[in-house]
């Protein structure tokens, strides 16, 4: 069965410093894996999505993520955090069983000025 | 990309009523999902919604409690039946269209009194 683990639920930086958002996940194989943000009361945003073509995913607003099999990560970047990506992070990867996104915990992101 | 409409964005309903959610898309899509957020919390994937068969329900969620219909490609309904305050949540449905595209509801906030 699939898991995934977000390391941190909260993650606090300043503006201008880099983003590291954490996400590790159980498979005996490689999935397919997507990074979610929420921001406050609004709904569901796709940063990014790896479906098993380059490691390196670069999705919008500047974040990229790296697929690492031998380490089974999927961490989110960005060099430069801006107070508009203070929000909710979720990795998500999709189950083998019936296309079913399969939510991480979530990591919490503040932006300090 | 598809484009869903949910309906209502928000309630507040009494204990013991049900409320019935709506999910309209603006393209045929396969494969359709209810999934609920509670306070603080997750995602949790409660069914997957089949266009002319019954809905396949998660582990702790019961058709009683959640009926879901799904009369065309386009359209499902979440019933929140026999409401009490541990209803209280975000419920959001969502899609997936091609290959890997996943698009979420703006979401229902559900409170129950």
């Amino acid at each position: 069965a699939q898991s995934v683990t977000q390391l941190d639920s909260h993650v606090s930086v300043s503006e201008g410093t880099p983003v590291l958002l954490r996400c590790n996940y159980s498979s005996s194989y490689s999935p397919s894996l997507f990074w979610y943000v929420q921001h406050p009361n609004k709904g569901l945003q796709l940063l990014l999505k790896y479906t098993s073509a380059a490691t390196l995913v670069k999705g919008i607003n500047g974040f990229e993520a790296e697929f690492k099999k031998s380490e089974t990560s999927f961490h989110l970047t960005k060099p430069s955090a801006h107070m508009s990506d203070a929000a909710e992070y979720f990795c998500v990867p999709l189950s083998s069983q019936g296309g079913k996104l399969i939510f991480g915990q979530g990591t919490e992101l503040s932006v300090k000025p | 990309s598809a484009v869903i409409s949910q309906k209502p964005s928000r309630d507040i309903c009494q204990r013991g009523t049900s409320l019935t959610i709506q999910c309209q898309v603006d393209s045929q899509v396969t494969m359709m999902f209810w999934y609920r957020q509670q306070p603080g919390q997750s995602l949790t994937l409660i069914a997957t919604a089949n266009q002319g068969s019954e809905a396949t329900y998660e582990s702790g969620f019961v058709i009683d409690k959640f009926p879901i219909s799904r009369p065309n490609l386009t359209f499902s309904t979440l019933t929140v039946s026999n409401m009490s305050p541990e209803d209280s949540s975000i419920y959001l449905c969502s899609v997936v269209y091609g290959d890997y595209g996943y698009t979420f509801g703006s979401g229902t906030r559900l409170t129950v009194v």
